[in-house]
């Protein structure tokens, strides 16, 4: 069945390197996307989003990327930091209505 | 964390027992959610409410009951859970309607020990 899906659980990086977390989507109907930040014990946080009509957005330090060509979702972080510790998440909206569609999550991890 | 707010943060039950998980929203928002959140699955949405009606139920078995008094309160009700119904449970909420109304807010999570 149609899902979003992420590349890889783990991901380790250098402090003060760049992070790359990918995430792939298969619906070409999918109009909205989003990036989460969980950290241990919390829920999920607001990242940056981006929608359909788009191919790159900018926040602080972050940066998404979207492909639509090979439906392909990417998250940058820069100058990554120990606080960027976390589990992310990409979601998408691809039913009608308000409802988001998870990713399995990769793992961020900073070493010092 | 004062925009969604979940209680407890923390439940142990027995399969027999009847408990509920409370979450508000000081948002001001109009749709809320519940989600599952186990170690080896994603985040899996179980109920939305929009403007108080459920308008989803993700073949969510009936011993999970939500209730939705107002646009600010969600509530879950438990009853003979399951061991496998250890989870996060996470309460999120978004504004139906406006531009970024996908965005959603998502509180602390209860974790949930079914015995």
């Amino acid at each position: 069945g149609e899902s979003v899906g992420l590349h890889l659980p783990t991901l380790s990086v250098q402090e003060g390197d760049n992070s790359i977390i990918n995430c792939a989507y298969s619906n070409s109907a999918s109009d909205y996307f989003i990036w989460y930040k969980q950290e241990s014990g919390k829920g999920p946080q607001f990242i940056i989003d981006i929608r359909s009509n788009m191919d790159k957005r900018q926040g602080q330090r972050v940066t998404v990327l979207l492909n639509k060509t090979v439906k392909h979702l990417s998250l940058q972080i820069a100058a990554t930091q120990p606080g960027d510790s976390a589990v992310y998440f990409c979601a998408e909206n691809r039913a009608a209505g308000n409802k988001l569609t998870f990713g399995g999550g990769t793992r961020v991890l900073v070493k010092p | 964390e004062t925009g969604v707010t979940q209680t407890p943060r923390h439940l142990v039950m027995g399969m027999t027992n009847k408990k509920s998980l409370k979450c508000e929203q000081h948002l001001g928002h109009n749709a809320m959610y519940w989600y599952k959140q186990s170690a080896k699955k994603p985040l899996e949405l179980m109920f939305v409410y929009n403007f108080k009606e459920q308008t989803e139920n993700n073949s969510v078995p009936s011993r999970f009951s939500p209730e939705c008094p107002n646009s600010s309160h969600l509530f879950l009700h438990l009853h003979t859970l399951q061991p496998e119904d250890s989870a996060l449970y996470l309460c999120a909420s978004s504004l139906a309607g406006a531009v970024s109304s996908y965005e959603q807010y998502f509180g602390p999570g209860t974790r949930l020990t079914v015995t």
